[in-house]
């Protein structure tokens, strides 16, 4: 079945510092895949999205690229605020009227 | 638009006793799924349903019950509560094939914190 791995964590990073979060996947086909982020008492909240291979998803300075061939979806940010600071998880889903399949998400601390 | 709206907040139960989690969404989405988060475990699927009328079991979905009479509501009925189901329970909704287009992006309630002793 479809599954979702993404890099142990947590990481702790210094405000500025350039951020990379692995993620890939186990997936038939081409699903869609995203970003999910969760800031501290809130729910989920839609970070990025890319539904095809090679599509780079990006928002508020964050991308992530489908890569097929790697079957990856890397987060990176450039330079990290301590607004950063929350728990991100990265999911795919089979199309509307999906699931969602989630990795175990990964918890970043932006140290000021 | 509220958007996804859960309730309670928070709820403490006794292992035995039944209650219900409230999920409402005023998007007019067709697709509504129940998750649980559970530490080092991410998010996994309980409840989804893809319709009014229409529900089908996800992952985890012992212990729960769901229904959905209307598009907009989606209630988690536990039956008989465990400790093992002392867990953060995010309701989600997304457009499904309603409308113009599909979109397969789903969004969350804030999330209702259940604890079980």
């Amino acid at each position: 079945g479809d599954s979702v791995t993404q890099m142990e964590g947590p990481v702790t990073l210094s405000e500025e510092a350039f951020l990379t979060i692995n993620c890939t996947y186990t997936a038939t086909g081409y699903p869609s895949l995203f970003w999910y982020v969760q800031y501290p008492g809130e729910g989920l909240q839609l970070l990025l999205k890319a539904t095809k291979a090679d599509d780079k998803g990006s928002n508020k300075g964050f991308e992530a690229t489908y890569r097929k061939e790697t079957t990856s979806f890397h987060l990176e940010k450039g330079s990290v605020q301590v607004s950063d600071s929350a728990v991100y998880f990265c999911a795919l889903s089979r199309g509307a009227n999906s699931k969602l399949t989630f990795g175990k998400g990964i918890t970043l601390s932006v140290r000021p | 638009n509220a958007g996804v709206t859960q309730t309670p907040k928070f709820q403490v139960l006794k292992t035995g006793q039944s209650m219900t989690l409230q999920c409402a969404q005023d998007m007019n989405h067709e697709y509504m799924s129940w998750y649980r988060q559970d530490p080092g475990m991410g998010l996994r699927l309980i409840h989804y349903s893809v319709g009014a009328g229409i529900t089908d079991q996800g992952e985890v979905p012992n212990g729960y019950n769901v229904s959905r009479s209307t598009t907009e509501d989606f209630p988690l009925r536990l039956l008989s509560a465990a400790p093992s189901q002392t867990s953060v329970y995010f309701c989600a909704s997304s457009p499904g094939y309603r409308g113009e287009s599909s979109t397969d992006t789903q969004y969350f309630g804030p999330g209702t914190r259940l604890t079980v002793l």
